[in-house]
């Protein structure tokens, strides 16, 4: 079974500070990562597809790296508007299902 | 604009059946593929089901399979995700979303735009 693992599950640091997440991979999927935005009481937004590629109008803070089964998000200097969920989603393989990792909660320390 | 918005949720009891719509706005949505996405209370997001361009493949999460059906109507650009014998377990907020290529090959993976989402209570 293909899993998908974030960490941690909350990340707790303060406006102006750097944020790195973490998704694991259980085996290869190259670069076919994408990354999500939620903040409380909206749709989630893509920010990075293609494990680097920032999506229309995602600001350059944003950035995304890893390849095979290593895979991050950082975050340069945190915005109040940063502190959300941020998940993780992979290209469907077989079975063919498309998996989200059980995110990370980026919250005000 | 490009937007997408669902509607059709509401409160169901256990057992019952909804019928949930998403409507796109300012592109055509016979171009692309589309999923369903759902995030229940306390929960991550869980895909749902997908749907190709023109109907001809369909794929459903184990835990919806048998129970919900994906449909669409590129005539009237919309998308529908009909629903039955509905459990506590599908009480969440219920999202349509985008599907779009990988820049490496053509299989859609990532979803770009996204609704705001409609709620689905099961009580």
């Amino acid at each position: 079974e293909f899993v998908l693992t974030q960490s941690p599950a909350t990340l707790s640091l303060s406006p102006g500070e750097r944020a790195t997440l973490s998704c694991r991979a259980s085996s290869s999927i190259r670069s076919y990562l994408a990354w999500y935005q939620q903040r409380p009481g909206q749709a989630p937004r893509l920010l990075i597809y293609d494990a680097s590629k920032r999506a229309t109008g995602i600001p350059a803070r944003f950035s995304g790296s890893g390849f095979g089964t290593d895979f991050s998000l950082t975050i340069s200097s945190l915005e109040p508007e940063d502190f959300a969920f941020y998940y993780c989603q992979v290209r469907p393989n077989s079975p063919l299902t498309w998996t989200f990792g059980q995110g990370t909660k980026v919250e005000i320390k | 604009e490009v937007q997408l918005m669902e509607s059709g949720g509401d409160w169901v009891q256990p057992g019952g059946s909804l019928r949930l719509s998403c409507a796109a706005s300012g592109f055509s949505l016979s171009n692309f593929h589309m999923n369903w996405v759902r995030r229940a209370p306390g929960k991550g997001l869980e895909w749902l089901s997908y749907i190709r361009d023109n109907s001809a493949t369909i794929y459903y999460a184990d835990s919806v399979k048998g129970r919900f059906i994906i449909s669409r109507d590129n005539t009237k650009n919309s998308l529908y995700l009909q629903m039955s014998r509905l459990g506590v377990e599908d009480t969440a907020v219920y999202y349509c979303a985008r599907l779009r290529d990988s820049t490496y090959s053509s299989s859609p993976y990532y979803m770009d735009v996204w609704g705001k989402g409609t709620t689905v209570a099961v009580s």
